[in-house]
């Protein structure tokens, strides 16, 4: 069974460092890697997913197939990064429910 | 991205009673999930509810507690039988789109508290 590990339950940086929230995942197929955030009293929102290789609001992550991590960096974290960050699996096919981490808290001090 | 309204968004509810949560996407969608986070924890999911037939529930949840209907590709609901303290949690809504790949979309969540 799919499985997704953050082991930070707390970051905590000052605004303008270097943020990387780990996360790492155990799973014997190919699976499709996302990162969620949710804002203080907002909605879960999806931030990225590794086949789209995108940058969002600053933020990467690479899949590393052979570490099986899909970490979460971001060069200079802002105080509106300030966030609760979940990452997520799926089994690669479409629509496939989701396993998620434990989720890491962000908190970025002025 | 799919809008999904679900509601009510937060309850207060007795020990013993029942609660319903409904949940409305705005498009079409292919897959609807329902997952709970208690306090201070990740999501969890209890079950993809499906169309027209009975919902398949991950291990740890039974229909009995969590009955699921999902009438319609565009809705679905959730209850929570026979209340305890532990069922206090947020319980959310989420959906695949169709045509987005592999994206999964969620709604607000509804708040249960259990007194």
């Amino acid at each position: 069974a799919q499985r997704v590990t953050q082991p930070e339950k707390l970051l905590s940086v000052f605004k303008g460092a270097p943020v990387e929230l780990k996360c790492n995942y155990s799973y014997s197929g190919s699976p499709e890697l996302f990162w969620y955030v949710q804002y203080s009293r907002q909605r879960l929102q999806l931030l990225l997913r590794h086949i789209s290789r995108e940058s969002i609001k600053g933020f990467t992550a690479d899949l590393n197939k052979g570490e099986t991590s899909f970490h979460l960096k971001k060069p200079f974290a802002q105080e509106e990064d300030s966030a609760m960050y979940y990452c997520a699996l799926s089994e690669g096919n479409a629509g496939n429910m989701l396993t998620f981490g434990g989720g890491t808290r962000l908190m970025v001090k002025p | 991205s799919a809008v999904i309204s679900q509601k009510p968004s937060r309850d207060i509810c007795q020990r013993g009673t029942s609660l319903t949560i409904q949940c409305q996407v705005d498009s079409q969608v292919t897959m609807m999930f329902w997952y709970r986070q208690q306090p201070g924890q990740s999501l969890t999911l209890i079950a993809t509810a499906n169309q027209g037939s009975e919902a398949t529930y991950e291990s740890g949840f039974v229909i009995d507690k969590f009955p699921i209907s999902r009438p319609n590709l565009t809705f679905s609901t959730l209850t929570v039988s026979n209340m305890s303290p532990e069922d206090s949690s947020i319980y959310l809504c989420s959906a695949h789109r169709t045509g987005t790949g592999n994206t999964i979309y969620f709604g607000e969540g509804s708040w249960l508290t259990v007194v």
